[in-house]
């Protein structure tokens, strides 16, 4: 596709029900990352892959919330048993390569309510 | 680790006048910055970045920053705004070595361009 997609573009959920966020990165992109985007707060890093590495977890806050990446491709995040603190915008990116000459693009995000 | 600041949660501004969006940071290590911008109902998208050599750096649609060491800010600026510049822009940075390019974002500040 043209660009980073994020599936579903809204999601509400009841407290305490496990939820599936899903990212179609740009055809290509060996590295993508998952941002959250919290009201009054700004976008935090939650986890990061590439390639076939084992991805960075470091941003994720809680046990309940997990992501993988199958194929090099498509990632999902999920998370178990919601929260309401876990209401915010999911933001995935792509970027050709890693580090920091990697340009990364940003999906259109996932905005969770936990009710 | 790193953090971001953007004291200006938002800023009005006549069209064609200039305008400065401040960022200041703190780290511990040698940084590299971003400016990104948010068109309401998009995704990101990088405006600018600072990675070394030349302390003024350009970026699309006629903005530039300037990165100061010693003040530990990268403010971001534009001669004359034009309406279609509304947006909300957020400051970024990460840090030198390892593995991908995880982005600590500032809060964002909302620019809105004012006929």
């Amino acid at each position: 596709g043209a660009g980073v997609s994020q599936s579903p573009s809204n999601k509400v959920t009841e407290k305490g029900k496990d939820v599936e966020l899903r990212c179609d990165p740009i055809s290509g992109h060996t590295a993508l990352y998952w941002y959250r985007q919290s009201l009054g707060q700004g976008l935090e890093f939650l986890i990061y892959f590439q390639g076939n590495s084992a991805p960075d977890k470091s941003g994720l806050p809680s046990d309940r919330f997990s992501a993988e990446r199958t194929g090099g491709s498509v990632s999902t995040l999920t998370i178990q048993r919601t929260q309401q603190e876990d209401s915010a915008v999911y933001l995935c990116a792509s970027s050709l390569e890693a580090g920091v000459l990697g340009e990364q693009f940003f999906g259109p995000g996932t905005r969770l309510t936990v009710l | 680790a790193q953090s971001v600041t953007q004291l200006d949660s938002q800023v009005p501004v006549f069209e064609e006048a200039p305008v400065e969006l401040r960022c200041n940071y703190s780290s511990s290590v040698s940084v590299y910055l971003f400016w990104y911008v948010q068109y309401p109902n998009q995704g990101l998208q990088l405006l600018l970045k600072y990675l070394s050599g030349s302390t003024l750096v350009k970026g699309i649609n006629g903005f530039e920053a300037e990165f100061n060491k010693s003040q530990t800010s990268f403010h971001l600026r534009k001669p004359s705004v034009h309406i279609s510049d509304t947006a909300e822009y957020f400051c970024a940075v990460s840090t030198r070595g390892g593995g991908g390019n995880k982005l600590t974002f500032g809060t964002g500040t909302q620019l809105k361009v004012e006929l």
